[in-house]
């Protein structure tokens, strides 16, 4: 079975620069995380959906980020304009609905000039 | 709110020697508990979760963890380690929100590193 799947795996782009990041989630879950690690702060939950409907995103740290689900098996995450300081790892995970257990994908590695 | 604390940011090991990744949690409902390793350059793998039952709880590549209720520890242990065992080791707590989902809170990690 394919896991949650994340694009692109890396990504270096210029401060000032849009950016966005992709999420296929595990057929059948309904919940969907975004989570962003760095030295500094570890990892910290960023926005989750479920159903496809965001339910928290406090984690979001600016209004540059934005996210969306347009249907259950894609989601992206975009920042822009991107700064240095948004480098870092981010990774998405899945779950279904009602189940504690989250799996996640590869990550993206970003980083920003 | 729920909070986790890895009391060893490094733990140098000898190949087969045992090893224990302590974790204690803070929380104020039930909640249930995770470890999830990250080898170099990849994504967290479920190492082992409890969610009821026995306090033992065994999971992959031969390490298992304690719950302990009053302690509000899950330390991780693995009674012979191998050099492909050096990666990152997260504890993590998960409660149920208000929006009736389950969120985790992860600690800092704990980096093994498996000296031959």
């Amino acid at each position: 079975d394919a896991g949650v799947i994340q694009s692109p795996r890396h990504e270096v782009t210029e401060m000032g620069q849009e950016v966005t990041l992709r999420c296929k989630p595990i057929s059948g879950h309904n919940s969907l995380f975004w989570y962003r690690q760095t030295m500094m702060r570890g990892l910290e939950l960023l926005i989750y959906f479920n159903n496809n409907v965001p339910i928290d995103d406090s984690g979001m740290p600016e209004d540059r980020f934005s996210a969306k689900m347009p249907n259950a098996s894609f989601s992206t995450l975009k920042i822009q304009p991107s700064e240095p300081r948004d480098s870092a790892v981010y990774f998405c995970a899945s779950s279904p609905l009602v189940s504690a257990t989250q799996y996640f994908g590869p990550g993206t590695r970003l980083t920003v000039l | 709110a729920q909070s986790v604390t890895q009391l060893d940011s490094q733990v140098p090991v000898f190949e087969e020697a045992p090893v224990e990744l302590r974790c204690n949690y803070s929380s104020s409902v039930s909640v249930y508990l995770f470890w999830y390793v990250q080898y170099p350059n990849q994504g967290l793998q479920l190492l082992l979760k409890y969610l009821s039952g026995s306090t033992l709880v065994k999971g992959i590549n031969g390490f298992e963890a304690e719950f302990n209720k009053s302690q509000t520890s899950f330390h991780l242990r693995k009674p012979s380690v191998h050099i492909s065992d050096t990666a990152e080791y997260f504890c993590a707590v998960s409660a149920l929100s208000g929006a009736g989902s389950y969120q985790l809170t992860f600690g800092k990690g704990t980096k093994l590193s498996v000296i031959p």
